[in-house]
């Protein structure tokens, strides 16, 4: 059974904190991402990587950086956490071209007081 | 550029009922269509995928879609809702990346 897990499903941080959010899937998959999900925004792309230690920018990069060290594993990172970053956030992995279908974690519901 | 316009950002149908979810598209190149649920408090999961081989395609749980490319088109059908078909549904659009829809919310109403 295929799975991506995130390393929490709640978690609240204060203003200025750098936030840690990790991903790990266990298909060995060459694509992994990074989504975040606000309401009546749908999903938006923050970075994506196509190979273990390349990355590239998605859709809303700004305040984000992420880590491709493994394979399996995919850290986004936000440096100085601000309100604005109050959100859900989903990662997902998926095989071959980048056009397969994307399997996804269940979500880490991020709060920034 | 590739995009997705969901029309519709809550729809309510009677248990028993046709579910029809829009989604137009834009793509500069053939595309490849998807559509994903997503339970409460889950991630996404795949419904179906259109790949250019067949314009109508069967998903999971009884659903199917219809590519039309003249309309930039590829509408999410069931003849006949469940309640446990109630649940965000979005549309998606892959071209070097994944395009999403801002999801359509279905309510099943007994």
């Amino acid at each position: 059974d295929v799975k991506v897990t995130q390393s929490s499903r709640y978690l609240v941080k204060r203003t200025g904190e750098k936030v840690f959010l990790e991903c790990v899937q266990d298909m060995d998959h060459e694509n992994m991402f990074w989504y975040r999900q606000d309401p009546g925004l749908g999903l938006r792309l923050i970075y994506f990587s196509y190979d273990v230690k390349m990355k590239e920018k998605g859709d809303i990069p700004e305040g984000y950086s992420v880590s491709r060290e493994k394979k399996e594993r995919f850290s986004l990172i936000l440096e100085s956490a601000s309100t604005n970053q109050t959100s859900m956030y989903l990662c997902a992995s998926s095989s071959g071209q980048g056009s397969g279908e994307q399997y996804f974690g269940p979500g880490t519901r991020l709060t920034v007081t | 550029a590739q995009s997705v316009t969901q029309l519709g950002s809550h729809v309510s149908v009677s248990e028993g009922a046709l579910v029809l979810l829009r989604c137009n598209y834009s793509s500069s190149v053939p595309p490849y269509l998807f559509w994903y649920v997503q339970y409460p408090n889950q991630g996404l999961q795949l419904l179906l995928k259109y790949t250019s081989a067949a314009t109508l395609v069967k998903g999971i749980n009884g659903f199917e879609a219809e590519f039309k490319k003249s309309e930039t088109s590829f509408h999410l059908t069931k003849p006949s809702a469940h309640m446990s078909d109630a649940a965000e549904y979005f549309c998606a659009v892959w071209g070097y990346k994944f395009y999403f829809g801002s999801g359509t919310k279905l309510n099943v109403k007994p």
